[in-house]
């Protein structure tokens, strides 16, 4: 069964206190693996798609990682306004009939 | 350019009730996905539109039914609802890639 599971399911740093947050998957046919950013009462804003191991990728504080079996999200020196919940989805299936298999989320509390 | 744009942002019903949300999808988008997101939870796919036609559908009961029309824009009904049917429902739009933007979502609360 195509299943993804973030963890920690919640975490709280001081600013300034680097990070990283995991995505462990199993999903067949995996065509890529997509991290959002959520704030509350919000639909997911898109950060960052992955497509094959060892593929990074960077925005600002955020860098995204993937390996054969897992993801992860490092945030260097955080902000309070990186506080959200962080989703990690895997894509499945072809352009026009996938769909993207979510974990439960990460929720990220900076405090200043 | 617009968005994601899905309407009414908050609804409330009883149980057994009918309910029809709406999307519009971004600008140049042609494909239209709907997610069900329970408090708490990521979303869960509900099903995909493409060319006015269902393409793919996730595990939810024929309850939940949808249609697309020919400018693109989609419509999500649930009949006979329940108070598990209760949730963030999310419409996603994309072009023939991997490209998903989300709405910002309908917040169904059935009493």
């Amino acid at each position: 069964e195509d299943q993804v599971t973030q963890s920690p399911e919640a975490l709280r740093l001081q600013e300034g206190e680097s990070s990283s947050l995991n995505c462990s998957y199993t999903v067949s046919g995996l065509r890529g693996l997509f991290w959002y950013r959520q704030d509350p009462g919000k639909g997911p804003e898109f950060l960052f798609t992955l497509y094959s191991a060892g593929e990074e990728k960077e925005k600002e504080r955020l860098k995204a990682t993937l390996t054969k079996k897992e993801s992860f999200l490092h945030i260097t020196a955080p902000k309070p306004e990186d506080s959200a919940t962080y989703l990690c989805a895997g894509f499945h299936g072809s352009s026009n009939t996938g769909k993207l298999i979510f974990g439960q989320g990460t929720t990220l509390q900076v405090k200043p | 350019d617009a968005g994601v744009t899905q309407s009414p942002t908050h609804l409330i019903k009883t149980r057994g009730q009918q309910v029809t949300l709406r999307c519009s999808p971004k600008s140049g988008h042609d494909t239209v996905s709907w997610y069900q997101q329970a408090l708490g939870q990521g979303p869960q796919f509900i099903f995909q539109y493409y060319e006015e036609e269902e393409r793919q559908r996730g595990n939810f009961p024929d309850r939940f039914s949808g249609h697309q029309f020919p400018n693109y824009s989609s419509e999500l009904n649930v009949n006979a609802l329940l108070l598990g049917d209760s949730a963030l429902y999310l419409c996603a739009s994309s072009l023939s890639d991997y490209g998903y933007t989300f709405g910002s979502g309908t917040r169904l609360t059935v009493v």
